[in-house]
């Protein structure tokens, strides 16, 4: 199976910081990898495809960008509502592998 | 408004059945390849099970193979996950998702499952 390292664990950003969060993968998975946003008991919702196309309705200042093996999503300043957990996902090969996590909080 | 509805969850013994359910709306249901995904209470997100849009093509994670079965009623707009043989390590909430460009485009709102004695 494909395994996704994601880093850091766990974040605190104050109100309008950029923040990143690394996704690396254990082989070149052709930016098939996908990045979620799941807030505190709710299901999580889809925040990038391809590792940098935009979901529809998700904010600009949301972005992903990398290839081969190592992927990073932005988040160009902070709003509360961002407050959330964070997954990357691999869709190259079965099984689709997703990565631990990342809990953001504002500072 | 695209919308996924699971049912069917909740509390059983080891080794015992359960059929989940989810009914799909606002979208063409039989041109998506669909998917369960499930999460361990605090834990991450794990894929389960994927059928094509015919469902003639099933996938499924090496711990669930020969005791979860993934279908779909496309007359219904129905997809189902029937888990059989459960273990306590299969206590989860229970996520389907529709499936766009290879990514979980939209998730319902989960089910729980847990499977204790």
């Amino acid at each position: 199976d494909i395994q996704m390292t994601q880093s850091p664990a766990s974040l605190s950003a104050s109100l309008g910081e950029t923040i990143s969060i690394e996704c690396r993968a254990s082989e070149d998975i052709y930016s098939n990898l996908a990045w979620y946003q799941q807030k505190s008991g709710k299901s999580p919702q889809l925040l990038i495809y391809a590792a940098s196309r935009l979901q529809d309705g998700v904010p600009s200042r949301f972005s992903g960008s990398g290839s081969g093996t190592r992927y990073s999503l932005k988040i160009s300043g902070m709003q509360p509502e961002d407050e959330a957990d964070y997954f990357c996902q691999q869709s190259y090969k079965y099984p689709d592998t997703f990565g631990a996590g990342t809990k953001l909080e504002l500072k | 408004e695209v919308q996924l509805v699971e049912s069917g969850g909740g509390l059983v013994q080891p080794g015992r059945s359960l059929k989940l359910s989810c009914a799909a709306s606002g979208f063409t249901f039989s041109n998506y390849g669909m998917a369960w995904v499930c999460q361990a209470p605090t834990k991450g997100l794990e894929w389960v099970a994927s059928i094509s849009t015919g469902g003639g093509n099933t996938y499924y994670r090496d711990s669930v193979k020969g005791r979860f079965t993934i279908s779909r009623d496309n007359a219904k707009n129905t997809l189902y996950l029937q888990m059989d043989s459960l273990r306590s390590e299969d206590t989860a909430t229970y996520y389907c998702a529709r499936l766009v460009r290879d990514s979980y485009a939209q998730w319902g709102q989960g089910v729980m499952v847990t499977v204790s004695s």
